[in-house]
């Protein structure tokens, strides 16, 4: 099966500036997960949807972050303005409906804001 | 609150020899456990997980892990390393129950580097 899609792979911005990343999930996998990755540090989660709802956002900086999953598939998080310390690799997960527990990651999206 | 500790930023080890890369947790419940790894430039790669039965888990490359209750912790091992294993790994916990979104608490990670 494909894996998780992520686009684009590399991006840089200046701050306050505006950008957006984009998830495709594997087929069929109704929960789907934005992490942000800093460098030297583990994943931490932004926020998780279950289909098309939100499952947990409380790590998200709601005042510049965003994320829609329309129609439970794709999934797009925006930062609208950027800052310096928004620098980092943002991650997208995926999770099938059965017991399987563990989440499919895709390639990341690296952003560097100067 | 439910936390990882990876106390070793990295693990140096020669090729042919067994290596241990160390996790301990905290969660206030059962735990469900997973280690990932994660070469440059890529995502995070699935190696194995610990959910509930045999303490000892077997993964994928040769990787195995086992839990130990008392000590909270989940050691990843292998019994002879590769040059090829030389990667960044992370351990993750979530906590078991139908009330827990899923969410995975990840370490912060240990570079292993594996010399010829």
């Amino acid at each position: 099966e494909a894996g998780v899609a992520q686009s684009p792979r590399y991006k840089i911005i200046e701050k306050r500036q505006s950008v957006a990343f984009w998830c495709n999930p594997i087929s069929g996998h109704a929960t789907l997960y934005w992490y942000q990755q800093i460098l030297g540090q583990g994943p931490k989660l932004l926020i998780q949807f279950q289909n098309n709802g939100v499952v947990d956002d409380s790590q998200l900086p709601k005042d510049r972050f965003s994320a829609e999953r329309l129609k439970g598939v794709d999934s797009t998080l925006k930062i609208q303005p950027a800052k310096l310390e928004d620098s980092a690799v943002y991650l997208c997960a995926t999770t099938g409906t059965g017991v399987s527990y563990e989440q499919y990651f895709g390639p990341g999206t690296r952003l560097t804001v100067t | 609150a439910q936390s990882v500790a990876q106390p070793e930023d990295q693990v140096n080890v020669a090729e042919g020899n067994p290596l241990t890369v160390k996790c301990t947790y905290s969660v206030s419940g059962n735990p469900y456990l997973f280690w990932y790894v994660q070469y440059p430039n890529r995502g995070l790669q699935f190696l194995l997980k610990y959910i509930t039965g045999d303490n000892l888990v077997k993964g994928s490359y040769g990787f195995e892990a086992e839990f130990n209750k008392s000590q909270t912790s989940f050691h990843l091992k292998k019994p002879s390393a590769l040059v090829s294993d030389s990667a960044l790994y992370f351990c993750a916990v979530r906590e078991a129950g139908s009330s827990n979104t899923g969410k995975l608490i990840f370490g912060q990670g240990t570079t292993l580097q594996v010399k010829p």
